[in-house]
C-alpha cells in the first residue's frame, strides 16, 4: 500500500515556466514532508521540506505547499531551468518511537525543455 | 568533501557470493540509515542506527543482510550468499538526531549475476 503517491509519472515544462510537482500521503501521522532530486545512478539531493505546522515554505526558486486537510502537498519551481530535469520524490516522515525513516512517492521525472 | 560517503560506487558479484558495502556519515550526524531502491521504485528503508545501536530493521531485511555500526562512525551492510533479486541501488543517509532532513551518499549499485 503506498502511503505517499506521486501520480504522475512525469512532467514536461518550457524553461522559464513554473513546473508543479503534486504528491497525496494517506497516513495522518506524517508530521514532516521533504522533497528530493534524483540524477540516474547518484543518490536523492534534498531540496526542500516542510512541517505539518506550516502550509508553504520558499528556498529561492522552489516552493512547497502543504494543505493537511486534503493531505496533498505540491512543489513549484519558478522559473524552471534545463538544469531541473531530473526525477523528483517526495518523502513523508512520522515521529513512530523516534525512527525518523523516510516513505517514498515513486518519483516524477520532470524535463524541462530550453 | 564532507558529505555523506559510500564505497564501492558500483559491485558486480556472482549469485552466492557475498558482499559488503561501507558508508560513511556526515561527521557530526549521529543517525545513519540504510535504503535500498530498485528501478521506478522509491528508496525503502532498511535499518537505522543511532550511534552505535541498531535500532529498527525492516521486514524487507533478511536473515543474509547484516548491518553495523560499531565505532558510531562508519556503518557496513553486508549480504551473505546473495540472490539475483539483491540487485538494487543501496543508499546510506545521515542525519541529525533532531532533525529530520536525512543527507544522502551516492549509492552502491550491485548487480547479481
Amino acid at each position: 500500500d503506498q502511503q505517499v503517491k506521486q501520480n504522475s509519472p512525469s512532467l514536461s515544462v518550457q524553461e522559464g515556466r513554473i513546473s508543479i510537482l503534486n504528491c497525496d500521503y494517506t497516513n495522518s501521522m506524517f508530521d514532516y514532508f521533504l522533497w528530493y532530486k534524483k540524477y540516474p545512478a547518484e543518490g536523492p539531493t534534498f531540496l526542500i521540506s516542510i512541517s505539518s505546522i506550516k502550509d508553504k515554505n520558499e528556498d529561492g526558486r522552489f516552493t512547497v505547499f502543504l494543505n493537511k486537510s486534503a493531505k496533498h502537498l505540491s512543489l513549484h519551481i519558478v522559473p524552471s531551468q534545463p538544469g531541473d530535469s531530473a526525477v523528483y520524490f517526495c518523502a513523508a516522515s512520522a515521529n513512530a518511537g523516534n525512527n525518523r525513516k523516510l516513505i517514498w512517492g515513486l518519483g516524477t521525472s520532470l524535463a524541462v525543455n530550453p | 568533501d564532507t558529505g555523506v560517503s559510500q564505497d564501492p560506487r558500483h559491485k558486480i558479484t556472482k549469485r552466492g557470493q557475498n558482499v559488503t558495502f561501507r558508508c560513511d556519515p556526515i561527521s557530526e550526524h549521529n543517525r545513519l540509515y540504510w535504503y535500498r531502491q530498485t528501478l521506478g521504485q522509491g528508496p525503502e528503508f532498511l535499518t537505522y542506527f543511532q550511534n552505535e545501536a541498531q535500532l529498527e530493521k525492516s521486514r524487507l531485511l533478511s536473515d543474509r543482510f547484516s548491518a553495523e555500526r560499531p565505532k558510531g562512525s562508519f556503518s557496513t551492510l553486508e549480504i551473505q550468499r546473495t540472490e539475483q533479486g539483491d540487485s538494487a541501488m543501496y543508499l546510506c543517509a545521515s542525519s541529525l538526531e533532531s532533525l529530520a532532513v536525512q543527507y544522502f551518499g551516492p549509492g552502491t549499485r550491485l548487480t547479481v549475476t
